[in-house]
This record gives C-alpha cells, structure tokens and sequence, in this order.
C-alpha cells in the first residue's frame, strides 16, 4: 500500500535555528514527491516537487532532497512568518497514463519563535 | 494568471442534507481533483475529473459525486450528510500532460455538519 509518513508531528524553533523535517514514504513507483505549504484554514500552497533520488530544490530558506525512501525539507535560519504547516505527498505512477492522485501525509506543524 | 477559486468559504449544513461545492480551475488548467481534509489530518483523495470524466476515485462512498464541465470548472456533490463529513473541501487543478503534474490547490470550502 502507499502511504507517507512525516516526523516530526510538530517542531518549535527558535528564529534562525535551522533544522530538517522528514517525509518516508512507501509507493509502487514513484512518479514525483511534493512539498506544500498549508497555513490555517487555506489551503496548500506547492513549493516543490523532486522527481529522482538525488535531485535537491531550493527556494529561499527551503531546500528539499530526495532518496529512494525518504525526501528532507530543509529550513536555514527560519524566520517566524515561516511558520506553517507543510505537508508531503507522492504520486505513483497510474495505469493507462492516467494523471493519478496525491498521497498526503499528516504534515508538520512548525512554529518559529522571534 | 487566475489562481483555483472556489466556493463557498463555510456552509453550515445539517445531517441527511445534500451539498454542491463549486470549484473554477487555474486559466489552461484541464484537470481537477477533489479532497477532503479533517482537523490535523492530510488531504484524502476524493476524485479527480478530466475532460468532463471521472479519471480515479479515492475510498469515498457514491454520496460523493461530481462534475467537470467544459469550462473546467467543477462541482462535488455530497449527498445524506454525515457528522463525519465534516471538513476542509480542497479542489487542485493541473495539466494532465505536464511532467511534475504539479497540483494547485484552492483557498476550500469549510462544512460543517450540525
């Protein structure tokens, strides 16, 4: 079965100490892996998607890598209006070249401290 | 460029009601899926529509229904309304044909089942 699976649930930072959120995942051929952004009440804003171990993308303090088994969103020196939930999904490659759906996992709630 | 639009923002419905959720696609945009987001939980795939077909259908009872019209925008139908089917209604379109079938996702609908 496919699933994600994001460690930690919930992450508090002191502005500018950077850290790492994990996204393990499982799937019968991974078609790509992305990275949203989901504030309260709204929703998910993409910030990325990776499609091959290896590839790294970047996007001001984020970075996001991916492995065969696990993708990491990297943030340096936060800043408290990064603040968010941010949510991984993958999409399997579907049959009949059908678009296919996102497979979320439960997400990380950061909260970054001034 | 427009971004995914939909409406209402909150609807208040009471159990064994029937609701339209209405859902207009990013501008080029020719696919559309729907999901569901309970309180801390990730997104669950609804379905998804292209080109006025249902093209994959997440584990959700036939209640849930839909539609894509020939503008692409979009209708999710909810029928005998549950407790549990309370929720964050989150609409994505995409290009079926883009290599990262990136998904954008719109600002949802929050129902409420009384």
């Amino acid at each position: 079965e496919d699933q994600v699976t994001q460690s930690p649930e919930a992450l508090r930072l002191q502005e500018g100490e950077s850290s790492s959120l994990n996204c393990s995942y499982t799937v019968s051929g991974l078609r790509g892996l992305f990275w949203y952004r989901q504030d309260p009440g709204k929703g998910p804003e993409f910030l990325f998607t990776l499609y091959s171990a290896g590839e790294e993308k970047e996007k001001e303090r984020l970075k996001a890598t991916l492995t065969k088994k696990e993708s990491f969103l990297h943030i340096t020196a936060p800043k408290p209006e990064d603040s968010a939930t941010y949510l991984c999904a993958v999409q399997a490659r579907s049959y009949g070249g059908s678009q296919g759906n996102l497979i979320f996992g439960k997400g990380t709630k950061l909260s970054v401290k001034p | 460029e427009t971004g995914v639009t939909q409406s209402p923002t909150h609807l208040i419905k009471t159990r064994g009601q029937q609701v339209t959720l209405r859902c207009s696609s990013q501008s080029g945009h020719n696919t559309v899926s729907w999901y569901q987001q309970a309180l801390g939980q990730g997104p669950q795939f609804i379905f998804q529509y292209y080109r006025e077909e249902e093209n994959g259908r997440g584990n959700f009872p036939p209640r849930f229904s839909g539609l894509q019209f020939p503008n692409y925008s979009s209708e999710l139908n909810v029928n005998a309304l549950e407790l549990d089917d309370s929720a964050l209604y989150l609409c994505a379109s995409s290009l079926e044909f883009s290599r990262g079938n990136e998904q954008f996702f719109g600002p949802g609908t929050r129902l409420t089942v009384l």
